[in-house]
């Protein structure tokens, strides 16, 4: 079946670091592949998603890249800041959608 | 940005009690989803719906049930509340034509604590 893995946590990093979250999957077909965040108390927020491969998706600094030979989506950014401090969760979507077990980064001052 | 609200966001309440909790969006978006999120992070769907009067069991089995009888409307209903439904509820929508590519956006969730 479609599964996706993420790199397992906690994640702790100095701001301004360049942070790296690793997303591999096993799915059927071309499966669409995303990264949604989710902030302390809240619900998941839509970060930036990919539809077929060598697309990259990006958003506020965050980019990741289709990449169907290595089957990965490994999210990056360059200069991570406190307020990046949250759960990131990648997820794929063939017949339903898939999410890794989530990610929890924190970003110390 | 994905215009989609879930009441109450917190909700702290006695074992045996009837809650509901609501979610609506503005999107008119066709499918529908309720997610359970456990303290460990991980998301299990719990129920969804493809339109009005669909719905149907997710993959994590739950004592709750949900009705569509408006498209924006996707209530979840425990008759009986037990400490072992505390968790936060996540309700999602999307539009019903995505295939492969359908993006489903996020409310805010619900926290819900039995005691």
């Amino acid at each position: 079946g479609n599964s996706v893995t993420q790199m397992e946590g906690p994640v702790t990093l100095s701001e301004e670091a360049f942070l790296t979250i690793n997303c591999t999957y096993t799915a059927t077909g071309y499966p669409s592949l995303f990264w949604y965040v989710q902030y302390p108390g809240e619900g998941l927020q839509l970060l930036l998603k990919a539809t077929k491969a060598d697309d990259k998706g990006s958003n506020k600094g965050f980019e990741a890249t289709y990449r169907k030979e290595t089957t990965s989506f490994h999210l990056e950014k360059g200069s991570v800041q406190v307020s990046d401090s949250a759960v990131y969760f990648c997820a794929l979507r063939a017949q339903k959608l898939v999410f890794g077990q989530g990610t929890r980064l924190t970003i110390n001052p | 940005e994905a215009d989609i609200y879930q009441t109450p966001r917190y909700l702290v309440i006695g074992t045996g009690k009837k809650i509901t909790l609501e979610c609506s969006q503005t999107m008119g978006h066709d499918k529908m989803y309720w997610y359970q999120q456990d303290p460990g992070m991980e998301l299990h769907l719990i129920h969804y719906s493809y339109g009005v009067n669909s719905t149907e069991k997710g993959d994590l089995s739950s004592e709750s049930t949900v009705s569509r009888i408006r498209t924006e409307h996707f209530p979840l209903t425990l008759e009986s509340a037990r400490p072992s439904h505390t968790s936060q509820y996540l309700c999602a929508s999307s539009v019903a034509s995505g295939g492969y590519q359908e993006t489903q956006y996020f409310g805010p969730g619900t926290r819900l604590l039995v005691l």
